[in-house]
């Protein structure tokens, strides 16, 4: 049972190349989130999928696509990478049963954009 | 932004020594949680209390919550050397099970 699992664990970018960074979960979970982590800001959340087929603009999405691709996987895309997307990126998963319920993350994808 | 305040940003207590942490939030909620993080890792789910709760308890961990405040606070007794990590407050606002997260206090415990 691997829980949550994210791909790449780290990556390099030159600016305005594009990526994608896979998230998938084995806890048949509703719910998916893409989080981003900087220093001394928190994590702020970027898109959010309640459930399948469906996504949401979290906090902070500009520069940022998603796919819910089936109810285990949720990616993330940079279509034109930026030196302010430098971070540390999350995503979670959680049943979430009407209310915000318990959140699972996943290790991080360390993302450096040069 | 909805983003909960934490404080202090920073705790350097000896082991043996209770670590409390704050958290405060602007507008109303379903549950209040909090969660750990140790360095270079994800984050990991510690404990959840409901709006209509005031105080709940699990193992070394005690959180309180005060909804007229708004405000809640997490307290840990006893600590170790392993309890050094970071901690966050995340609400959930009724807004499709979404988490807004504190910035964080960095606890750090000396043996």
């Amino acid at each position: 049972n691997a829980g949550v699992t994210q791909t790449p664990k780290f990556q390099v970018l030159k600016t305005g190349q594009s990526m994608t960074l896979q998230c998938a979960q084995d806890m048949n979970h509703n719910s998916m989130y893409w989080y981003r982590q900087d220093p001394g800001m928190g994590l702020r959340l970027i898109y959010y999928s309640a459930s399948e087929g469906t996504t949401d603009k979290g906090e902070v999405p500009n520069g940022y696509n998603v796919s819910r691709l089936n109810k285990r996987e949720f990616s993330l895309r940079l279509e034109s990478a930026a030196p302010s997307q430098t971070s540390v990126y999350f995503c979670a998963s959680s049943e979430n049963r009407g209310q915000g319920g318990e959140l699972f993350f996943g290790e991080g994808s360390r993302l450096t954009v040069l | 932004s909805q983003q909960g305040e934490e404080d202090p940003q920073a705790l350097s207590i000896q082991e043996g020594e209770n670590a409390t942490m704050n958290c405060s939030y602007k507008t109303s909620i379903n549950n209040l949680q909090w969660y750990r993080q140790n360095s270079g890792r994800g984050l990991v789910h510690l404990i959840l209390i409901r709006s209509n709760e005031r105080e709940k308890h699990s193992g070394r961990l005690r959180v309180t919550l005060d909804t007229s405040k708004k405000s809640s606070s997490l307290l840990i007794t006893a600590s170790r050397a392993a309890d050094t990590a970071s901690y966050f407050c995340a609400t959930d606002h009724n807004q499709g099970g979404k988490l807004i997260f504190g910035q964080g206090t960095e606890l750090s415990v000396k043996p």
